[in-house]
């Protein structure tokens, strides 16, 4: 069974950094690209980045770019999001997710979910 | 950035009806879109991607239509388990974007 568990969010002031994590299970994860998208509170989803298989190619929405790293390792299985400089629009529930087959950027297994809220 | 304009935002209907969910694309997406179902306390299920192929375990009363910019979610025969919150997605280009969101409701 695949599963994805996310975790290392909480309160943080802004300006600040976060890391999250994301434990994979249930399937060859280097086999997969792999994506962080977040959901603010009472808001629809948002992609916010996305890793290729190796970890050599990364895409990120711009407002994110250059705040926030995605990074994985095929070893421990694990997808990282390391989040800097961080704001209160930051502040929502992220998702890790698994793109779903080769070429097509859908996201076939989503974890539950961890929240980040960005305050003072 | 393509952006995608669902609708409704709302919609109420009863068990055993059929609804569709409109997704409109900024600009021609050809058939890079999927829709996803959105269940309180459950991960995210992809229903539908390249525009009208069921994922693996989609009931065969989902199907997905359009190419371009227009698309559309059809539900028939609803389940009373079918009433909760879809998303379309276009993966076109990178940045992703997704939809705003149609809550279906009982009637």
């Amino acid at each position: 069974e695949v599963q994805l568990v996310e975790s290392g969010g909480g309160l943080v002031q802004p300006g600040r950094s976060m890391k999250l994590s994301c434990a994979a299970s249930g399937f060859t994860f280097s086999s997969f690209p792999m994506a962080w998208v977040r959901q603010a509170p009472t808001k629809g989803l948002e992609w916010v980045a996305t890793i290729s298989t190796s970890g050599g190619s990364t895409y990120y929405r711009d407002s994110v770019k250059g705040r926030f790293t995605i990074s994985r390792d095929n070893a421990k299985s694990t997808l990282y999001l390391q989040m800097n400089s961080l704001r209160s629009e930051d502040t929502a529930t992220y998702y890790c997710t698994r793109q779903a087959y080769p070429g097509i950027r859908a996201f076939d297994y989503w974890g539950q979910g961890v929240m980040v809220t960005v305050s003072s | 950035d393509v952006q995608m304009t669902q609708s409704p935002s709302y919609l109420a209907a009863s068990p055993g009806e059929s609804v569709s969910i409109s997704c409109k694309a900024s600009k021609s997406i050809s058939t890079y879109l999927a829709w996803y179902q959105e269940k309180p306390g459950k991960a995210n299920k992809l229903l539908i991607y390249s525009g009208s192929t069921l994922q693996s375990g989609t009931p065969s009363r989902f199907s997905g239509s359009g190419s371009g910019t227009d698309f559309t979610l059809t539900i028939r025969s609803l389940e009373p388990e079918d009433f909760t919150v879809y998303y379309c997605q276009h993966y076109n280009e990178y940045p992703l974007t997704f939809g705003s969101g149609t809550k279906l409701e009982i009637k």
